[in-house]
């Protein structure tokens, strides 16, 4: 089945420092890739998206580019800063009609210190 | 304010009690979802609904049942509550396939 899979965290980072969370994934044909972003005590919000190869999300400052032939959509900042504190998930929609389930990575915490 | 909307925000149950977890939404949303996020295991689905008036099992939908009341609601029950349903559950909905999602805010659910 489809899959997503995230390093392992917590990352811990000083401000200003850049900021890179790998993410691969498995699944059939052309899914569409998310990162979602959740800060503490919140729900989770979307960060960026990319829905077809060789396209860049980006919002924020971050950015991620789908590229199909690693299968990888890593999620880059070039310089982090304390508010960006939180957790990090990747995710896909499957291709194909009637495909709705997100399927996330189990996350990454990323903790920028002062 | 335009969102996802749960209730409650934290709930204690004892086993074999039952619950209902509330979500609604105001974006005219079509489909919407259930998750629940345990640590280390990421989020993983439990029901969704495609549309108004159709309901589907996702990863994990054991112990659990829904109902899509109307367009802008989608509850999910607990009908006899077990320590293993300890977790926090985020609804979501979104506006169709390729649309991202937009999360209430949770509920964090202790089951003793």
């Amino acid at each position: 089945g489809d899959s997503v899979t995230q390093m392992e965290g917590p990352v811990t980072l000083s401000e200003e420092a850049f900021l890179t969370i790998n993410c691969t994934y498995t699944a059939t044909g052309y899914p569409s890739l998310f990162w979602y972003v959740q800060y503490p005590g919140e729900g989770l919000q979307l960060l960026l998206k990319a829905t077809k190869a060789d396209d860049k999300g980006s919002n924020k400052g971050f950015e991620a580019t789908y590229r199909k032939e690693t299968t990888s959509f890593h999620l880059e900042k070039g310089s982090v800063q304390v508010s960006d504190s939180a957790v990090y998930f990747c995710a896909l929609i499957p291709s194909g009609a009637g495909s709705y389930q997100l399927t996330f990575g189990k996350g990454t915490k990323l903790s920028v210190i002062p | 304010n335009a969102g996802v909307t749960q209730t409650p925000k934290f709930q204690v149950l004892k086993t074999g009690q039952s619950m209902t977890l509330q979500c609604a939404q105001d974006m005219n949303h079509n489909s919407m979802y259930w998750y629940r996020q345990d640590p280390g295991m990421g989020l993983r689905l439990i029901y969704y609904s495609a549309s108004e008036g159709t309901t589907d099992k996702g990863e994990v939908p054991n112990g659990y049942n829904v109902s899509r009341l109307n367009k802008r609601e989608f509850s999910l029950r607990l009908e006899s509550a077990a320590p293993s349903q300890t977790s926090v559950y985020f609804c979501a909905s979104s506006l169709g396939q390729y649309k991202g999602y937009t999360f209430g805010s949770g509920t964090r659910l202790t089951v003793v």
